[in-house]
């Protein structure tokens, strides 16, 4: 069993819909959360970070963690064809392996007009 | 500003051949991380480092790879050997310390191997 799970999709959606985005960890010693986004031929990058449990907005974005359930989830509200890129799901822990992340699958979404 | 780099974009080698990837992270970044990414899966951990050292070097395949870091700045992953199962995108990232959340990605190398 992966210590990350998420699914792979594929997603696909019409503009305008929300997204919900899931993840779930087996590890209970992650700490940090985090939501990054990767287009087509491109590297990841950063879109949301969340430290232990709770929820944090950026815009249309919405991030949830509840550490009690081992469940994070990211929410796109008012979505657009620009979000259309794969989502990936990481998280890390203090102690030996601080520094390392560790990623889900990603899930693929298109948002079409 | 300049963002983490990393050459080639793309390779093909032959089964059995050495490679070497480079990667230049963000001037001033003391971090600096290599994950692997096949087809379908997530992103996969190999090493990091902090300035030239390399505390976590559990994540490493087989010992056919490797990596160093010189002058606190530029690294090189290389696979010896390269078998099949090696091709992937290759991806490096930096982030300002060690445990800095925010990981600056570059845009990866894909390998084939043929």
């Amino acid at each position: 069993q992966k210590e990350v799970e998420q699914d792979p999709g594929p997603l696909s959606v019409p503009e305008g819909a929300i997204v919900s985005l899931n993840c779930t960890y087996s590890n209970s010693a992650f700490q940090y959360f985090m939501w990054y986004r990767q287009y087509s031929r491109k590297g990841p990058e950063l879109l949301m970070y969340t430290y232990s449990s709770g929820n944090k907005e950026d815009g249309r974005f919405t991030a949830q963690v509840d550490k009690s359930s081992k469940y994070i989830s990211l929410f796109i509200r008012d979505s657009q064809p620009s979000d259309s890129a794969t989502y990936l799901c990481a998280m890390s822990a203090r102690g030996s392996t601080l520094g390392r992340l560790y990623f889900g699958r990603g899930t693929q979404l298109t948002v079409w007009p | 500003g300049a963002g983490v780099s990393q050459s080639p974009s793309n390779k093909v080698t032959e089964k059995g051949k050495d490679v070497e990837l480079r990667c230049d992270p963000i001037s001033g970044h003391t971090a600096l991380y290599w994950y692997r990414q096949s087809l379908g899966q997530g992103l996969e951990f190999l090493i990091y480092f902090q300035g030239n050292s390399a505390p976590d070097k559990s994540g490493l395949p087989s010992d056919r790879f490797s990596a160093e870091r010189t002058g606190g700045s530029v690294s090189t992953l290389t696979i010896q050997r390269t078998q099949q199962e090696d091709s992937a995108v290759y991806l490096c990232a930096s982030s300002l310390t060690i445990g800095a959340y925010e990981q600056y990605f570059g845009p990866g190398t894909r390998l084939t191997v043929t």
